[in-house]
């Protein structure tokens, strides 16, 4: 079946660390981005990339560090400079031009 | 920068009553718009989209949702809600200008409806 795979679904690191969520797709989409979605704060795009080995910041990217060495893959690493980083995070892929964002599962990270 | 705002943070309702769930946007070019919903536990799902055509758009589960340009707004309505409706609901905006593929989203409808 095609769709987008995040992985882990839970996440724990200890502070201080840094840590990469995995999101791959088999959709054929060009355009890979990932959110954090916060109670209350909806969605926030953190970083886009519409081809591989180019990526955009988002609204929140701060903290953050993406790669598209892949079309498939998007790997998100959320480092010890992302001073709130317990959050859920989503990543979602298109078709360029744009039609309709496929979601993935999300990974829940926890930083303790 | 665009902004999507949906003024309704929570809502609550009693089955088979209608909903209407607001949202607005500030972007002043053409827009692709949508609207999400997140069932709990699940991941997000399209409800509907609007691209171009006939302002008023239906969706899957009886959703549908008008988009009224002069007002900057998409609002999402069922005549009949449901118990399974209860879920949170992003309305979700694209600028259809190839200048990006960015999708900004509002923060949010949380909808319980009560059996």
């Amino acid at each position: 079946d095609g769709g987008i795979t995040q992985s882990p679904k839970y996440l724990f690191r200890k502070e201080g660390q840094n840590v990469t969520l995995s999101c791959e797709q088999n959709l054929n989409h060009d355009a890979m981005y990932w959110y954090r979605q916060d109670p209350g704060q909806g969605l926030r795009l953190i970083y886009y990339s519409q081809i591989v080995n180019d990526f955009q910041k988002g609204d929140i990217a701060e903290g953050y560090s993406v790669s598209r060495e892949k079309k498939e893959s998007f790997p998100l690493t959320v480092t010890s400079a992302q001073k709130n980083p317990t959050a859920f995070y989503l990543c979602a892929s298109t078709f360029v031009p744009y039609t309709e964002a496929f979601f993935g599962q999300g990974t829940r990270l926890t930083v303790v | 920068a665009q902004s999507v705002s949906q003024h309704n943070h929570h809502v609550i309702l009693s089955e088979a009553a209608s909903l209407e769930l607001g949202c607005n946007y500030s972007y002043g070019g053409t827009v692709n718009l949508f609207w999400y919903v997140q069932y709990p536990g699940q991941h997000l799902q399209l409800l509907l989209k609007y691209f171009s055509g006939d302002p008023l758009v239906k969706g899957i589960k009886g959703f549908e949702a008008e988009f009224i340009k002069s007002k900057f707004s998409f609002n999402l309505r069922k005549p009949s809600v449901q118990w399974s409706d209860t879920a949170e609901y992003f309305c979700a905006v694209n600028p259809n200008n190839n200048a990006g593929n960015m999708l900004t989203f509002g923060g949010g409808t949380r909808l319980m409806v009560k059996p």
